[in-house]
């Protein structure tokens, strides 16, 4: 199953709403998470099936959508929040988007 | 603290061998499907080999099946990625994560194939 994430690359300003949007090639049940990666880090995850946050993940993180199409969303950009964000899907095998890479304006 | 720690990295010549390791701690290891994953330098990530709990599944990518064997032994806590006849598109980063979705992973280790 094909995901494809968009922007590839967003510039963003501390405090701002952010929203990430990733879609599938078809329907993939709720069955999405999200990633964040630092530079030189491996990745962490936030969120799974779709809308739900891990443990220990800031609550300005959220995730939203259903069916192909899926957002994540950072209520208030902080600086440590600049990092490539991967969607991953898990209802057929598993496969990543290209990721979007956030960035400080 | 769930940790999982990656070994076995290097630098080998394209049809060389290697064999990763990734030693778990702080969950109790024998409970959880295990994976691999990759990252190609700049690329994104590429899921390549499962395990399941008890070894009696194993799953693997196309771009790695018949070339790589994932294995396991709970005994050491310890989870093993076999690579023969690499190519040069195997030069990525990778890591062992744990369950689905992957709540845990290593640091990673790097695995160079080139002449």
């Amino acid at each position: 199953i094909q995901m494809t994430q968009s922007p590839s690359l967003l510039s963003a300003s501390v405090g701002d709403r952010v929203t990430l949007s990733c879609k599938a090639g078809q329907n993939i049940n709720n069955y999405l998470a999200w990633y964040q990666q630092k530079l030189g880090e491996a990745p962490k995850l936030l969120i799974y099936n779709a809308n739900s946050l891990q443990t220990g993940i800031p609550s300005r993180f959220s995730g939203s959508g259903s069916g192909t199409d899926f957002t994540l969303t950072i209520s208030s950009l902080q600086p440590e929040d600049v990092a490539t964000y991967f969607c991953q899907q898990y209802n057929s095998w598993y496969t990543f988007g290209a990721g979007t890479k956030l960035e400080l304006k | 603290e769930v940790q999982l720690v990656e070994s076995g990295g290097g630098l080998v010549k394209p049809g060389s061998s290697l064999k990763l390791s990734c030693v778990a701690s702080g969950f109790t290891f024998s409970s959880y499907g295990m994976h691999w994953i990759r990252q190609a330098p700049k690329k994104g990530l590429e899921w390549i080999a499962l395990i399941y709990y008890d070894s009696s599944n194993k799953y693997y990518a196309d771009s790695v099946k018949g070339r790589f064997t994932i294995s396991r032994d709970n005994s050491k806590n310890t989870l093993y990625l076999e690579m023969n006849s690499l190519r040069s598109e195997d030069t990525a980063m990778y890591y062992c994560a744990r369950a689905v979705p992957f709540d845990y992973w290593g640091q990673g280790v790097m695995v160079t194939v080139s002449s």
